[in-house]
């Protein structure tokens, strides 16, 4: 179904820990992005990767980490430093990066508690 | 970077009416701009795209139409029907150098019967 898996569905975190997210995709796609969907703020962008060993910030990148190790893989980091982490998180990839289509997965739940 | 602002945040319409969802971007060099469709619970697909040396682009009952000159773009539901109902996000990248794709915060469609 679409090729890109995240997991796990639904995560629960206690203040203070670092927690990881997994993106994993089999489209053989360069590009891969996470984005932060809150209530009214639409698809935020936190980091994307246009190839292997390499990413960007994006808008809301503080309190985030990525790695890019391997071109199926695009696990997100979420700190102790990200100040409201509690938000769905969306994965996405596409073939050439800009100017084709994205393909997302069913995203990740985060709650702190 | 981009800014891609997205007008109304919610839009009632009576079934058989059209919609229309209006954005904005703020960086020139963005050349690409698609348009995905969120059903409650699932994740954003892509139902049309459009890329800046095109002005108009029709699939059936929706066309998306770009104003490179004002920088806007918009996405026109005609005929609107029940399953209509969901958020619609524009975005913008640039599809040369940067991969980066910068969503808008979303429209809430409601169709009513």
């Amino acid at each position: 179904d679409g090729g890109i898996t995240q997991s796990p569905k639904y995560l629960f975190r206690k203040e203070g820990q670092n927690v990881t997210l997994s993106c994993e995709q089999n489209l053989n796609h360069d590009a891969m992005y996470w984005y932060r969907q809150d209530p009214g703020q639409g698809l935020r962008l936190i980091y994307y990767s246009q190839i292997v060993n390499d990413f960007q910030k994006g808008d809301i990148a503080e309190g985030y980490s990525v790695s890019r190790e391997k071109k199926e893989s695009f696990p997100l980091t979420v700190t102790s430093a990200q100040k409201n982490p509690t938000a769905f998180y969306l994965c996405a990839s596409s073939g050439q990066g800009g100017g084709t289509e994205a393909f997302f997965g069913q995203g990740t739940r985060l709650t702190v508690v | 970077g981009e800014n891609v602002e997205q007008h109304p945040s919610t839009l009632s319409v009576q079934e058989g009416d059209s919609a229309v969802i209006k954005c904005t971007y703020s960086d020139s060099a963005s050349n690409y701009f698609p348009w995905y469709k969120q059903e409650l619970g699932k994740r954003p697909q892509l139902i049309i795209d459009i890329r800046s040396n095109v002005g108009e682009k029709k699939d059936q009952r929706i066309a998306v139409t770009l104003n490179k000159t004002a920088k806007h773009f918009s996405l026109h539901i005609t005929e609107t029907q029940p399953e209509d109902s969901a958020v619609y996000f524009c975005a913008a990248s640039y599809s040369t150098n940067d991969y980066k794709l910068s969503f808008g915060a979303g429209t809430t469609v409601t169709v009513r019967a």
